[in-house]
């Protein structure tokens, strides 16, 4: 099947420090990225949702100037958590869509310290 | 609005018991995609199956089936005969036929004793 690489699998970043993540898929055009977060022993919420090339749409909560996402290209999207404070641990993953499929990263555990 | 509830927060069994989890959804899409996940201890999320809403065929894979009962909105899954490494979070999730959110429910883990 087809495959979404996301990347760091795990990261520990200093409170007030910004942290970037990334989803390549390997052999798929992702015309669409949803993000989602989950805290621990939680659910998975949607964070937001970015077609290639247009600003991502976010859900109701999240602040888009904090969590930054680009989709400036249709095999990888990025989302950058900015000036991260401890309560933005969490794991995030992304999903990417082609066409009538979709699939998830890998996920990634970020630790703010 | 779409809404997943997974009633059971943990379920303990012994190996080689079945286990059945239930999941119950909300939408007023009328064409929609159900979807089981496993969430192993790693994180990662393993995709299970994707039903849409007008095949209601029960399905079987291995030791997993699935009984999807569209006059009820349930769509539960059954592990049977368990092994330890059953032991996971497993997600219900729903999306509607335009946009292909998701949304979970509470997730159910279930923990297989040897």
């Amino acid at each position: 099947g087809a495959v979404v690489s996301q990347h760091p699998s795990r990261v520990i970043c200093k409170s007030g420090t910004s942290v970037k993540i990334e989803c390549r898929s390997l052999d798929f055009q992702a015309t669409t990225m949803f993000w989602y977060r989950q805290f621990p022993k939680q659910s998975l919420m949607l964070m937001a949702t970015s077609n290639e090339g247009s600003k991502a749409t976010y859900e109701q909560g999240v602040e888009k100037d904090k969590f930054l996402i680009n989709h400036a290209s249709l095999t990888l999207s990025t989302l950058t958590v900015t000036s991260a404070h401890p309560e933005d641990s969490s794991f995030y993953i992304c999903r990417g869509k082609e066409g009538t499929e979709a699939f998830f990263g890998q996920g990634t555990r970020l630790t703010v310290v | 609005a779409q809404k997943v509830t997974q009633a059971q927060t943990e379920i303990s069994v012994v190996e080689k018991e079945d286990v059945t989890l239930d999941c119950v959804y909300e939408t007023r899409d009328t064409t929609y995609y159900l979807f089981w996940y496993k969430q192993p201890p790693s994180g990662e999320l393993v995709f299970l199956i994707r039903r849409n809403s007008f095949d209601e065929q029960n399905e079987i894979s291995g030791r997993y089936s699935w009984n999807f009962q569209k006059s009820t909105s349930s769509f539960n899954f059954t592990i049977t005969a368990s092994q330890v490494v059953d032991s996971a979070v497993y997600f219900c999730a729903l999306s509607g036929n335009n946009d292909y959110k998701l949304s979970f429910g509470a997730g159910t883990t279930v923990t297989v004793r040897a």
